[in-house]
């Protein structure tokens, strides 16, 4: 069974403080590796997606991936209470079509 | 700036009926995926197509049908709906730019939420 792990928190982060959430995968054959973000009662939206080791940078976000590890993590900087949000890890299994999902991680970030 | 859409945001229906969820996507992306949530359990994937009249199952099909006859509608369908089929399912489109070009473009539909009773 393939799967992504994700510690479902909540994970609580003073404002303007660094978020660190972290995911781990077991198919060493996966290739893409994504962040989602969900909003309670709304659809996940892609924040990021990494498929080379290291890391990759999209304005507050980063991605942090280490495949010999099978690590994966987000980090956002200064963190805002509107980042308050679940964060889902995904990881392609089988292609970019079969994506395995992490339970998600639940963000809570105080004023 | 709509970009995928679902036919129903929520819907009951009773054990037995056949059930039909549609999505419907604007960008021209070639793969649709149908995805159900549950708490505890995550995004789970049902179905995805990559082209017009091509299928394939993901994790859990069984239960489910789908049907994509124009390369903008993906339908799902539930042949007879249980109790167990109660979820919020999600519909996605995504268009795969080559993982050179460091691309992914994905969206996802805002959801129905289904009630079998």
């Amino acid at each position: 069974q393939k799967e992504v792990e994700q510690n479902s928190g909540p994970l609580s982060v003073p404002e303007g403080a660094i978020a660190s959430l972290n995911c781990t995968y077991s198919d060493r054959g996966s290739q893409s590796f994504f962040w989602y973000r969900q909003y309670s009662g709304k659809s996940p939206e892609l924040i990021m997606f990494i498929y080379s080791n290291g890391d990759k940078e999209d304005g507050r976000f980063t991605a942090q991936l280490n495949k010999a590890s099978q690590y994966v993590s987000l980090l956002i900087r200064d963190s805002q209470p509107s980042d308050s949000a679940t964060y889902l890890c995904a990881a392609d299994s089988g292609g970019y079509q079969k994506v395995t999902f992490g339970i998600g991680t639940k963000l809570q970030v105080i004023p | 700036d709509v970009k995928v859409t679902q036919s129903s945001r929520y819907l009951v229906k009773r054990t037995g009926e056949k059930v039909f969820l549609e999505c419907v996507q604007d960008m021209d992306h070639e793969n649709m995926f149908w995805y159900r949530q549950d708490p505890g359990l995550g995004l789970r994937l049902i179905y995805f197509s990559y082209d017009v009249k091509m299928k394939e199952k993901g994790d859990i099909p069984e239960g489910y049908s789908v049907s994509r006859e124009k390369k903008e509608r993906f339908s799902l369908i539930l042949e007879s709906a249980s109790t167990n089929q109660t979820s919020m399912y999600l519909c996605a489109s995504t268009l795969t730019q080559g993982r050179t070009s460091g691309d992914y473009e994905q969206y996802f539909g805002p959801g129905t939420r289904l009630t079998v009773t």
